[in-house]
């Protein structure tokens, strides 16, 4: 099974200000058609996981514009341009390149 | 407006058994696979099952293949988890999840049941 490595495994961050969070894959994430089937998932506290990203960059809908992705094989970031007191909870990358899909540890984003 | 409710959870002692449900609204249930995802504080996310459109093809994790086994009524629009022979490592909120039609994934997510296997 392919392994996803999330870092840092916890980030308290300041009101406004940027966040990152990376993940890596132990294999990479192209699929034979192409695409790249990487995913980032929000879960609040109490709340099932819900996607904000899709295919790498690609926000899904009601997903506002401050959450961004980025990277090409193996290493994949997730980008919030000024963090907001909502989006507190934990954050999972997910890919679905090779079966089964398998999930990162999950990052904890609290604020400071 | 697309929504997912997870039922049939509780506790049930070793060997044991249990039947999930997942009862789907907002869609029709027979266009879309669907996965059930298990979630435990110590193991994080974890892909169980999945099954497709129309029911003629399902895989499980090689940790629960043999002991569950995943259906779905269309007419109900009910998508199932027949878990037999529970042991303890299969405690966790187990969660049933909408793949994706535009690219490989997944979309939606219930709010999951508990199953706690315990003696």
């Amino acid at each position: 099974d392919v392994v996803m490595t999330q870092t840092p495994l916890s980030s308290p961050v300041t009101l406004g200000q940027p966040a990152s969070i990376s993940c890596r894959s132990s294999q990479s994430l192209v699929h034979s058609d192409g695409q790249t089937y990487l995913s980032w998932l929000h879960q609040r506290p109490g709340q099932p996981p819900r996607l904000l990203i899709y295919k790498i960059s690609n926000r899904f809908s009601g997903v506002p514009d401050r959450f961004s992705g980025s990277g090409a094989g193996t290493d994949f970031t997730l980008r919030i341009s000024r963090v907001e007191a909502e989006d507190v909870g934990v954050y999972y990358c997910v890919q679905a390149t090779q079966h089964p899909q398998t999930f990162g540890q999950g990052t904890k984003v609290e604020i400071k | 407006e697309v929504q997912l409710v997870e039922s049939g959870g509780g506790l049930v002692q070793p060997g044991g058994s249990l039947r999930l449900s997942c009862a789907a609204s907002g869609f029709t249930l027979s266009s879309y696979w669907m996965h059930w995802v298990r979630q435990d504080p110590g193991k994080g996310l974890v892909w169980v099952s999945n099954i497709n459109g129309d029911g003629t093809y399902m895989s499980y994790a090689d940790s629960v293949r043999g002991r569950f086994t995943i259906s779905r009524d269309d007419a109900k629009n009910t998508l199932y988890l027949q878990m037999n022979s529970l042991r303890a490592d299969d405690t966790a909120v187990y969660h049933c999840v909408r793949g994706t039609t535009a690219w490989k994934g997944i979309d939606y997510w219930g709010q999951g049941t508990l199953v706690t296997v315990s003696s």
